[in-house]
């Protein structure tokens, strides 16, 4: 059965950086494109970044502006976010997610239980 | 890119169906058939109900069904259970690499 399984959450002050890290198992991780979606406090899901299976396409969110990059180590079944520049507004359970075809789009069909980030002035 | 708009509510009594709508553009729902539903209850990771904007996922029961029609897609919940009520939200491929959500549908179960 595939998994994912992010960690990296926290507390965090304005302007201040975070890594968030999600392990895949049960499954081949690098056939598969993964991505990050977002769900502030009672508010609705938002997607962040995805990465293809190798690692060589990068794709963000037009509102994060440069401030977060994604990445994947295919040998160590790992994806990362790495989130600089932290505002209020990035408060929010933040998901992993897998594609579930090589060749589909926005279709995610696993899910990681989510890793709460809050940002704190 | 705005977020695909949804009803914010919808409801049905145990059995009925239920249709929930998701409305983009041309330059998202409409030009691409990779809209997907998920479903998502209290405190829970989302669930993946409908993909490619008809097709069902392993182990989802076929009272869940999606559709299109230009610019705006549609999941429809038959023979509403209580397990049913959850929130659920669409989402759709908008062109160079970027992924829109809506901004989610509470469905009850009265």
């Amino acid at each position: 059965e595939a998994q994912l399984l992010e960690s990296g959450g926290g507390l965090v002050q304005v302007g201040g950086s975070l890594r968030l890290s999600c392990t895949a198992s049960g499954y081949t991780f690098s056939n598969y494109a993964v991505n990050w979606v977002r769900q502030a406090p009672g508010k609705g899901l938002e997607w962040v970044s995805g990465i293809t299976g190798s690692g060589g396409g990068t794709y963000y969110a037009d509102s994060l502006k440069g401030r977060f990059t994604i990445s994947r180590d295919n040998s160590k079944n790992t994806l990362y976010l790495q989130m600089n520049s932290l505002r209020a507004e990035d408060t929010a359970v933040y998901y992993c997610a897998k594609e579930i075809l090589s060749t589909s789009k926005g279709s995610f069909d696993v899910w990681g239980q989510g890793t709460m980030v809050t940002v704190s002035s | 890119q705005s977020a695909l708009t949804q009803p914010p509510s919808a409801s049905g009594s145990p059995g009925q169906s239920v249709t929930i709508s998701c409305t983009g553009t041309s330059g998202d729902v409409g030009s691409y058939n990779y809209v997907s539903w998920y479903q998502q209850h209290p405190g829970k990771a989302p669930k993946l109900m409908i993909y490619e904007v008809s097709k069902r996922p392993s182990g989802v029961p076929d009272r869940f069904s999606g559709s299109k029609s230009g610019n705006t897609a549609s999941l429809t919940v038959s023979g509403l259970q209580a397990d049913d009520e959850a929130d659920y939200y669409c989402n759709s491929y908008g062109g160079s690499n970027n992924v829109i959500f809506g901004g989610g549908t509470k469905l009850t179960v009265l």
